[in-house]
């Protein structure tokens, strides 16, 4: 059960994209559509971003968007806006039953 | 609204237990899986456990297997974490998360849990 492996940082400016990545194995992200990705404000709880690897919760501004090749998971901001800053996390669902996290990517917003 | 609140957490000595509660209100709390994810002081979100709807199935990450339960009474709309031989690397923010189809829609605020001597 290791962490997913995420980028410790990304950054942009106002209105540029930023993407994140997330990588994992064929026992986890390569091998289900059970991925998804959190966004935590600093002292909040996390909240729901993208879930199974595309798909957008009502609510969730259509900036943000989803996608996966082979055993890596991509999280895409566009048009970056300064309250996107914080960290995120994707996660997954594994052969075993379990679920494993990323280990997180704080973006700052230039 | 859906609420999930967490209570018992504090600080307890090594090899000490805790139990955690989850109260659920605002959804049908009975046909949700349910998981307790949890993070360390300014490190990143662990999962922790989950449990099925009727509580009969429950799965485990390798760092709490045999030393961590999950549980639930749905007649109270309560979920439990029992916390046994705790150690230092359990000290974290436990929150409680409904999870409607493999993933996390609905968190609680968290409940900190301190493992120290």
């Amino acid at each position: 059960q290791s962490a997913l492996t995420q980028p410790p940082s990304a950054s942009g400016s106002p209105g540029q994209s930023v993407t994140i990545s997330c990588t994992g194995t064929s026992s986890d992200v390569g091998g289900y559509n059970h991925v998804s990705w959190y966004q935590q404000q600093p002292g909040k709880a996390p909240k729901l971003m993208i879930h199974e690897v595309t798909k957008r919760p009502s609510g969730v501004p259509d900036r943000f968007s989803g996608s996966k090749s082979g055993n890596t998971a991509s999280l895409t901001i566009s048009g970056l806006q300064t309250e996107d800053e914080a960290d995120y996390y994707c996660t997954s669902f594994t052969d075993t039953n379990t679920y494993v996290f990323g280990t997180g990517t704080k973006v700052t917003v230039l | 609204e859906v609420q999930l609140v967490e209570s018992g957490g504090g600080s307890v000595q090594p090899g000490g237990s805790l139990r955690l509660s989850c109260a659920a209100s605002g959804f049908t709390f009975s046909t949700y899986w349910i998981h307790w994810v949890r993070q360390p002081p300014g490190k990143g979100l662990v999962w922790v456990a989950q449990i099925s709807t009727d509580g009969n199935f429950a799965t485990y990450a390798d760092s709490v297997k045999g030393r961590f339960t999950i549980s639930r009474d749905n007649a109270k709309n309560t979920l439990y974490l029992q916390m046994n031989s705790l150690r230092g690397e359990d000290t974290a923010l436990y929150y409680c998360v409904r999870s409607p189809h493999y993933d996390f829609d609905s968190w609680g605020q968290g409940t900190l849990v301190t493992v120290s001597s």
